[in-house]
Parts: C-alpha cells; sequence; structure tokens
C-alpha cells in the first residue's frame, strides 16, 4: 500500500488477555518502529528493528511486551495478560535508512487504539 | 537523559494571527531536529528536518529555526488556518542512533 496501515485500528479486550497489534510497513522500508502514545502526549519508544532483527527494545515496559517481524516486512506487537494501563494509542512507523543514522524519516501508521478493561 | 521540553503546552490563537512554538533540547550527540505535526486521530507527519549547521528551514507557512549553541528550536507558523489546529511535536535524533527522543507536542487550536 502506499503508507503505513496497522490493524486492528481499535481493539477492546478484557484484563488478562492477550492481544496482537500488527503493523504493515511502507514496502521496501527496512525500519520499523513501535509507539505507545498517551493521550495528549507525544510518542514513547518501544520498540525497532532493522530488516528482521530487533535491534533495540529497550523501551518494552516489561516483559509481558513482545515484537517480531519474521520476514523483515509485517511486524507484531504482541501484550500478555494485558492490564488496563496498558491502554494507549499503539502506533508503528517505518523508513528506509538515507544519510545514516537518525537521518531518515519516519512514517507513522493510523495506530491501534487499545482498550483494556 | 535525552529530553524535549516543548512549550506551550496548548495554545489557542484566531483565524490569520501568527504564533510561535519553542522547543529545548538535551539530547547529546546531536544529529537533527524534526517537527512533526499530528492532526486527531492522525499519525505525525513531518514538517521540517534541521541538521547541526542548518538555522532555518521552511515549509509554506511554517517556517523552523535552530540554535544547536543553545539547545533551542521555534516553530513559527503565519497567516494561521483552521486546518492548522493540530499537535505539534519536536523531535530530535542524536546521532549513531536510530531511536529519536520525542517531546510531549503543543495542541494548537485556530479560531475562526
Amino acid at each position: 500500500g502506499a503508507g503505513v496501515s496497522q490493524s486492528p485500528r481499535y481493539k477492546v479486550t478484557k484484563r488478562g488477555q492477550d492481544v496482537a497489534l500488527r503493523c504493515d510497513p511502507i514496502s521496501g522500508h527496512v525500519s520499523l518502529y513501535w509507539y505507545r502514545q498517551a493521550l495528549g502526549q507525544g510518542p514513547e519508544f518501544l520498540t525497532y528493528f532493522n530488516y528482521e532483527a530487533q535491534q533495540d527494545k529497550s523501551g518494552l515496559p516489561n516483559d509481558r511486551f513482545s515484537a517480531e517481524r519474521p520476514e523483515g516486512s509485517i511486524s507484531t506487537l504482541t501484550i500478555q495478560r494485558t492490564e488496563q494501563r496498558d491502554s494507549a494509542m499503539y502506533r508503528c512507523a517505518s523508513s528506509s535508512p538515507s544519510g545514516g543514522a537518525g537521518q531518515e524519516t519516519q512514517y507513522f501508521g493510523p495506530g491501534t487504539r487499545l482498550l483494556v478493561l | 537523559k535525552n529530553q524535549v521540553e516543548q512549550s506551550p503546552q496548548s495554545l489557542i490563537i484566531l483565524e490569520g494571527k501568527n504564533c510561535t512554538l519553542q522547543c529545548n533540547y538535551t539530547v547529546s550527540p546531536f544529529s537533527n531536529l524534526r517537527w512533526y505535526k499530528q492532526d486527531t486521530g492522525r499519525g505525525p507527519v513531518s514538517l521540517t528536518i534541521m541538521t547541526f549547521s542548518e538555522n532555518t528551514k521552511s515549509n509554506g507557512r511554517y517556517t523552523a529555526t535552530l540554535d544547536a549553541d543553545t539547545k533551542q528550536s521555534s516553530l513559527h507558523i503565519t497567516a494561521s488556518q483552521l486546518s492548522d489546529s493540530a499537535s505539534y511535536i519536536c523531535v530530535v535524533s542524536p546521532g549513531g542512533s536510530y531511536i529519536p527522543t520525542f517531546g510531549r507536542g503543543t495542541s494548537l487550536i485556530v479560531h475562526p
């Protein structure tokens, strides 16, 4: 597609359930980022992939959060045993490196709004 | 710790007026600074990017400035329009890293 897509757009789940959020980056983009964004705040970094390799996962809040990108394209962010504090907008971004680290423009997806009851 | 602080947190102006948003950062080493516009319910979209050697960058009615010595940036919006109502996020990337630091954003509301 023309841009980054995410699914589902909205997810309501009960506390304790597992959820899987999907990100489909722009075709050919090497780098993929996951962010969490609370209402009225900027995105908070969660994890980053370069191709299929998870380069940095320092932003994942705890071991209930995991992410994978097995074929270097689509990525899945999984939250196990969800808690109410996990409720947020989860955004994915992709980029194609140019000019060195930090030079590329990240293109953001529409996000998945997660609500844990 | 790398930090990006933005001010004001929110701003309300009348259509046609100018405004300036501020961004202070403590990211080191510095690579580049971007301003993003985020419409309600949408993902952030890049407006400008500036590297260490650039002092100003324009994109239509948006003009960004950068003072790398004082680690400050501003985004000036000229002749505001209703469609400028959005959150404006300052993002600073450290040298040698792909992980940017985001500010919390300034929420701008333009009234007719």
